[in-house]
């Protein structure tokens, strides 16, 4: 079966780090781009970020810019997102999304996880 | 950045009545890199179509989509019960994806 399962999130104070983790199975990780894409709680979806399938190619949205780092470990079947500077806007849903390419841009995402809720407050 | 714009914000229907959804861009969408989604309470999205018009694996053929440029449109020709729920239109022809802000289509 082909699975994302998402981990990592939890309450974190502003200007403090968090890291998520997305395990991939039932399919060859690296054979495709991967995205995380987020959602405020009763907003809609936003897009945060992309990898290729080599991490040669990696886009970020304005808004995390500078902040977070996304990254993959092929031998892992593992998506990574590094999330530094946090801040109360960035509390939401995180979901882990697989590209139907290998690379992040020019193709929808067909697969996504559960997502991991991740809260900045104080 | 390119902004989705989607219409109504909701649309309140009966099952079997055909639902026309709208999603308009502020900028050319290249090549017509414009996918539907569709999300149900306390569930992830689902792929429904991508490339504006071709549906995904296992969605059923009410489920249509059209349009280029900057007008692209979800057409669900009769409503099934499971069908009411949240529909995102996604840009992925820059480097910056960009979904629409949603349109909830709800049991009238």
């Amino acid at each position: 079966e082909v699975q994302l399962v998402e981990s990592g999130g939890g309450l974190v104070q502003p200007g403090r780090s968090l890291r998520l983790s997305c395990a991939a199975s039932g399919f060859t990780f690296d054979d495709y781009a991967m995205h995380w894409v987020r959602q405020a709680p009763g907003k809609g979806l936003e897009w945060v970020s992309g990898i290729s399938w080599n991490s040669g190619t990696i886009g970020y949205a304005d808004s995390v810019k500078g902040r977070f780092t996304i990254s993959r470990d092929n031998a892992k079947n593992s998506l990574y997102l590094q999330m530094n500077s946090l801040r109360p806007e960035d509390t939401a849903l995180y979901y882990c999304a697989r590209d139907m390419g290998s690379s992040p841009t020019h193709d929808a995402f067909d697969i996504w996880g559960q997502g991991t809720m991740v809260t900045v407050s104080s | 950045e390119i902004v989705l714009t989607q219409s109504p914000g909701t649309l309140s229907l009966s099952p079997g009545e055909r639902a026309t959804l709208s999603c308009r861009a502020s900028q050319s969408v290249s090549s017509n890199y414009l996918a539907w989604y569709q999300q149900k309470p306390g569930q992830a999205p689902r792929l429904l179509i991508y490339a504006a018009s071709i549906r995904a694996t296992g969605i059923p053929d009410r489920f249509s989509g059209s349009g280029s440029g900057t007008d692209f449109t979800l057409t669900i020709s009769r409503l099934e019960p499971e069908d009411f729920a949240v529909y995102y239109c996604q840009q992925y022809g820059s480097s910056l994806h960009t979904f629409g802000g949603g349109t909830k289509v709800e049991i009238k």
